[in-house]
C-alpha cells in the first residue's frame, strides 16, 4: 500500500511564496498528483509528475524526487483565493486514479 | 462547457434508511468515477466505470453500496441501509478516456446520517 504524509495546516502571507511538502512510502507508482480543493467544493487538478524534477505552470510549480520519496508544491505570489486544501496523491498502477493523502489546509492572510 | 452535475447537493437521513445520488458527467466523457470523502481526509475511490461497464469496484462496500451506469452516461450510487460512518461527501468525477490523468470533479453530495 501507500503511505502519504503532508502537514495538516500551513499559513502564509499574501504575496509570499509557500512550499507544501509531501512525503510518501510506496512500493512503486506511476506518477504523483497535486489537487486543490476549496472548502465545500470539488477538487481541481493542478499537476501530474512522472519524472523527477520541477514542472512549472504559472504561479504553481510541482517537484518530484523518487529517490527521496518526496514531492512539493510551490505557490508563488500568493493570493487570498489560494486559501484551500492541497491534496497530494499517488497513481499507483498507472491507471491515473489518485490515491489521496489527507491534504494540507493553506490559510493565506493579508 | 458544462461541468459534472450532481444531485442532491445535501441529504440528511437516519441510519438504516436508503439514499441515492445522481451524477451526469461532462458530455463525451467515457470514464466515470465515484469517490467518498470523509471529513478531514482525501477522497477515496469507490467505483470506476468505462462507458457502462465496471472497471474497478474493489473498494465499494458491496453489502450496502451499489452503483450503475446503464446507458453509459448518467450514473447513480445507492446506499442501503446507511450507517453512521457513511456520513461523507460523495464526489462524482469524469474523464475523457480511462487513461487521461485529468479528472473533472462534480460539486459533490454531502450526506449526513443521524
Amino acid at each position: 500500500g501507500q503511505n502519504i504524509d503532508q502537514p495538516t495546516e500551513m499559513t502564509a502571507t499574501e504575496g509570499a511564496i509557500v512550499q507544501i511538502n509531501c512525503t510518501y512510502q510506496t512500493s512503486g507508482f506511476n506518477g504523483l498528483f497535486w489537487y486543490q480543493q476549496h472548502a465545500g467544493e470539488a477538487p481541481t487538478f493542478l499537476s501530474y509528475n512522472v519524472l523527477d524534477g520541477l514542472e512549472e505552470k504559472g504561479r504553481f510549480s510541482s517537484f518530484l524526487s523518487r529517490s527521496k520519496g518526496y514531492s512539493y508544491l510551490l505557490l508563488k505570489e500568493l493570493q487570498m483565493k489560494d486559501s484551500a486544501s492541497y491534496l497530494c496523491a499517488l497513481d499507483p498502477g498507472g491507471s491515473y486514479i489518485p490515491t489521496f493523502g489527507r491534504g494540507t489546509s493553506l490559510i493565506v492572510h493579508p | 462547457e458544462a461541468g459534472v452535475a450532481q444531485s442532491p447537493r445535501y441529504k440528511i437521513i437516519e441510519k438504516r434508511q436508503s439514499v441515492a445520488f445522481w451524477c451526469n458527467p461532462i458530455s463525451g466523457h467515457a470514464t466515470l468515477y465515484w469517490y467518498q470523502q470523509i471529513l478531514g481526509q482525501g477522497p477515496k475511490l469507490l467505483i470506476q466505470f468505462q462507458n457502462n461497464g465496471v472497471v474497478d469496484d474493489s473498494q465499494l462496500p458491496k453489502d450496502r453500496f451499489s452503483a450503475e451506469r446503464l446507458k453509459g452516461v448518467d450514473s447513480t450510487l445507492k446506499i442501503q441501509p446507511a450507517k453512521l460512518e457513511d456520513s461523507a461527501v460523495y464526489l462524482c468525477a469524469s474523464s475523457l478516456v480511462g487513461n487521461s490523468y485529468e479528472q473533472y470533479f462534480g460539486p459533490g453530495t454531502r450526506l449526513t446520517v443521524t
